[in-house]
Parts: structure tokens; C-alpha cells; sequence
């Protein structure tokens, strides 16, 4: 039973283009939700995250939004560009430190 | 400020050895989490753990896994008779203290167990 889904398991853009890429939760009790990017043999690197009580954060080109009544997130690259390809990971968790839950990722291609 | 240290990087072990997995967190952070990734899966949370208390355990196997942070020195994560099925890569994250509201979790470069 997947409490978070990445429903596309790859997805290829164009450098300058915007990526999004998508995240669907079933467990209305996440409250914190967050992105991670790895690339092989590393571990995940931090993203970018969003608590439930807003509805987008910006850091750069990066963009995360989310929709709690749709029980959705979505994260928005703009521009991309080549060493944004990677493997990117949705997460979510409870209030406070708990474990997280991941999605089975995106691989993102990013050509130039 | 040195980011999470995870050691060996790559171990491998014939099947009934023990593997033993070394995490030291982020300076400051006293919570230990430690995930584990099969190939084309996503992070599987397996322990959360803070000096000398296990927080929860639901997602380690009852049989063979165990974890400890001691008052002093790295986290463990130790598997005994391992099996090929326990050949994946094997992540450690760290975290500091919150009270409830927004915290990150960073993660170390992970171990890559092949049990042959």
C-alpha cells in the first residue's frame, strides 16, 4: 500500500524548459512534505520542502505547490538545466521527527 | 561542517556473515534515521533512533537487524546471517531536535551491501 506515488518513472525535457514533476499522497495525516534529488551512487540531497498549512514555496528556480484537497504536489523547475538530471524523490511525513515516506521517484533527463 | 559520514561505502559479505553499518550524523543533529533502498524502489524507512533510545522500529525486520546510537561514537545498523535478499543500499539520515514544527532530513552517501 503506497502512501506516496510518483506516478511518472521518467520524464524528459528540454534545457530552459520547465520541468514538473508530480506526487500524490493518500494519507491525509502527512504534514510536511519534501523533495529530494539524487544522483547514482550519492545519497538524496534536499530539496526544497513545504508545510501543509501553505500552498507553495520558491527557492530559486525551484518551486514546490501543493493541493491538500487533491491530496497532490508538484514540483517546478525553471529553468532546467543539464545537472538538474537526476533521480528526484517525493517525501512526507507527520508533525514533528518522524520517518519519512517516499515515492519511487522520477528520473528527470534534462537535454541540452 | 562536515555533512553525514556513512561507512564502508561499499561492503560485501558472503551469506551468513554479519554486516555492521557506521553512520555519524550532522554536528548539532541528535536524531538518526536509517533507510534502505532496493534497486528501481524508493526509501524504505527501516529505524529512527536518538542517543540511546530506539524511537521506532516498525520498519526493520524482526529477525537478524538491529540498531544502536551509543552515548559515544557513530550510529550502527547490524545485520546478522545476511541473505542475498539483503543486498541494497543502505542509507543513514540525520536530523536536529524540532518541537513539532518544520525540520529536514539530510542524508549521508549511503552503503552498498552486496551479500554474494
Amino acid at each position: 500500500d503506497q502512501q506516496v506515488k510518483q506516478n511518472s518513472p521518467s520524464l524528459s525535457v528540454q534545457e530552459g524548459r520547465i520541468s514538473i514533476l508530480n506526487c500524490d499522497y493518500t494519507n491525509s495525516m502527512f504534514d510536511y512534505f519534501l523533495w529530494y534529488k539524487k544522483y547514482p551512487a550519492e545519497g538524496p540531497t534536499f530539496l526544497i520542502s513545504i508545510s501543509s498549512i501553505k500552498d507553495k514555496n520558491e527557492d530559486g528556480r525551484f518551486t514546490v505547490f501543493l493541493n491538500k484537497s487533491a491530496k497532490h504536489l508538484s514540483l517546478h523547475i525553471v529553468p532546467s538545466q543539464p545537472g538538474d538530471s537526476a533521480v528526484y524523490f517525493c517525501a512526507a511525513s507527520g508533525a514533528g521527527n518522524t520517518p519519512l515516506v517516499f515515492g519511487k521517484g522520477t528520473r528527470l533527463s534534462v537535454i541540452a | 561542517n562536515a555533512g553525514v559520514m556513512q561507512n564502508p561505502r561499499h561492503l560485501v559479505r558472503r551469506r551468513g556473515q554479519e554486516a555492521r553499518l557506521r553512520c555519524s550524523p550532522m554536528k548539532g543533529h541528535s536524531h538518526v534515521y536509517w533507510y534502505r533502498q532496493l534497486p528501481e524502489e524508493g526509501l524504505k524507512f527501516m529505524v529512527y533512533l536518538q542517543k540511546e533510545n530506539i524511537i521506532d522500529e516498525s520498519g526493520m525486520p524482526k529477525e537478524r537487524f538491529s540498531a544502536e546510537f551509543p552515548k559515544e561514537g557513530p550510529s550502527i545498523l547490524r545485520i546478522q546471517q545476511v541473505v542475498r535478499g539483503d543486498s541494497a543500499a543502505y542509507f543513514c539520515a540525520s536530523s536536529r531536535l524540532t518541537s513539532g514544527g518544520a525540520y529536514e532530513q539530510y542524508f549521508g552517501p549511503g552503503t552498498r551491501l552486496t551479500v554474494t
